[in-house]
């Protein structure tokens, strides 16, 4: 089945950095998505991006389907954006979402 | 409001028992699943149901019994529970093969 990795698994920045989160999958795709998890534990889906740019807010990502990868852009970072960044792919067709093990961030302020 | 909701938030049981954890989403979703996330943050896949027929079992043991009334609902029930069954479950919904999942708030579930 497909293999997705993250990295970095833990990131510290100070408010207002800039940061760059990947996740790298071992099959193509037709469903690529990111999600943050809070402090609290709610799981929250940020974008569904198999292909291309998308932006929200300060957020964006940019998957390349080709070299099988994605990346998640945080800019001017908040407190708020504190929690566990996960990306996730289908095992295959339809199937359900497979989820790398997350990128811890916390945000100081 | 739209949304997944999962019951109870907090359950703590002792070893043995038997418990269930009921979902429901008023989404018109098509596919609910149940995922358990251990205490280091992974997300494993559980079950997967589409139109209230089981798609995936995920090499969950056979003391994991999902139970789908209709499109809407999707409960798990656990039989004989044990200490590593302690994790949080989550349950999701979507259009089969689309977008966005949408999660519950999540089942944090402790056996002592």
């Amino acid at each position: 089945g497909i293999q997705v990795e993250q990295s970095p698994p833990d990131l510290i920045l100070q408010e207002g950095a800039n940061s760059t989160l990947r996740c790298n999958f071992s099959d193509s795709v037709n469903n690529l998505q990111w999600f943050h998890q809070n402090p609290w534990g709610q799981l929250i889906n940020l974008f569904y991006i198999p292909s291309g740019t998308k932006q929200n807010g300060r957020l964006s990502a940019t998957t390349v389907a080709t070299e099988r990868y994605s990346l998640l852009y945080i800019s001017s970072s908040q407190t708020t954006d504190s929690g566990v960044y996960f990306c996730a792919a289908p095992l295959s067709g339809n199937t359900p979402l497979v989820f790398g093990k997350g990128t811890r961030l916390s945000v100081i302020a | 409001d739209t949304a997944v909701s999962q019951t109870p938030k907090y359950l703590v049981t002792q070893m043995g028992n038997d418990k269930s954890i009921k979902c429901e989403q008023n989404l018109g979703h098509d596919t609910m699943y149940w995922y358990k996330q251990d205490s280091k943050k992974f997300l494993k896949i559980m079950f997967s149901y589409n139109n209230k027929e089981l798609i995936i079992n995920e090499t969950v043991p056979n003391r994991f019994s999902p139970k789908s009334p209709d499109k809407a609902h999707l409960n798990l029930h656990i039989n004989s529970l044990e200490l590593g069954d302690s994790a949080v479950y989550f349950c999701a919904s979507s259009y089969t093969g689309e977008v966005g999942y949408t999660f519950g708030s999540g089942t944090r579930l402790t056996v002592v």
